[in-house]
């Protein structure tokens, strides 16, 4: 079965710390994405990647960064952390190419506490 | 812009009753068109989608959900709800390059026994 792995459900980290979320992917997807979502907004996107060393911004990519050194890994990264990134994060990844798009495919998620 | 409008953001149905989840897209093509659900504490998973053809498309769990492109809709239905069937419900569009998704709100389905 197809399986995207989250590194941890549950994180508290402390105010200006530097925040890595992990994200596998075991399918050879090509494209690799990180949403946050927080209660009446949905999921919005942070960062996505098409490829390895490719990165893109997503709608609210401010105070984050990402990696993808492999293609199945693909690392969200909040560079200090704040209040207002507690929320739920997920990570997804879809395959590339194609004439129309495929699914994506989403972790567990890691629900991130910034105290 | 794109945008998913999801007008109801709780639904509470009795077990057995039949559902309908509504789903309004903003795109000035034809949309690539996604359901997904949410069980407490887990990711999202994919219900359906819709790239062309039949209006009409049928998804896992006994989902079914209609494109109808003069409405600029895309509702989701099923005929009789089972309890496991209580999660939050995400509709999707995909505008396209990159599979980026734009999604609603989502919608919180109680079930009653």
């Amino acid at each position: 079965d197809v399986k995207v792995t989250q590194s941890s459900r549950y994180l508290v980290k402390r105010t200006g710390e530097k925040v890595f979320l992990e994200c596998v992917q075991d399918m050879d997807h090509e494209n690799m994405f990180w949403y946050r979502q927080d209660p009446g907004l949905g999921l919005r996107l942070i960062y996505f990647s098409y490829d390895v060393k490719m990165k893109e911004k997503g709608d609210i990519p401010e105070g984050y960064s990402v990696s993808r050194e492999k293609k199945e890994r693909f690392s969200l990264i909040l560079e200090s952390a704040s209040t207002n990134q507690t929320s739920m994060y997920l990570c997804a990844s879809s395959k590339g190419g194609g004439s129309a798009p495929a699914g994506q495919h989403f972790g567990d998620g890691t629900r991130l506490s910034i105290l | 812009a794109q945008s998913v409008t999801q007008p109801d953001i709780h639904i509470t149905v009795s077990e057995g009753a039949s559902l309908e989840l509504r789903c309004n897209y903003s795109y000035g093509a034809t949309p690539y068109l996604f359901w997904y659900v949410q069980s407490p504490g887990q990711g999202l998973q994919l219900l359906l989608k819709y790239f062309s053809g039949d209006t009409l498309v049928q998804g896992i769990k006994g989902f079914e959900a209609e494109f109808k492109r003069s409405q600029s809709s895309f509702n989701l239905r099923k005929p009789s709800v089972h309890w496991s069937d209580a999660a939050e419900y995400f509709c999707a569009v995909a505008p396209g390059g990159y599979n980026k998704l734009i999604f609603g709100a989502g919608t919180r389905l109680a079930v009653h026994p």
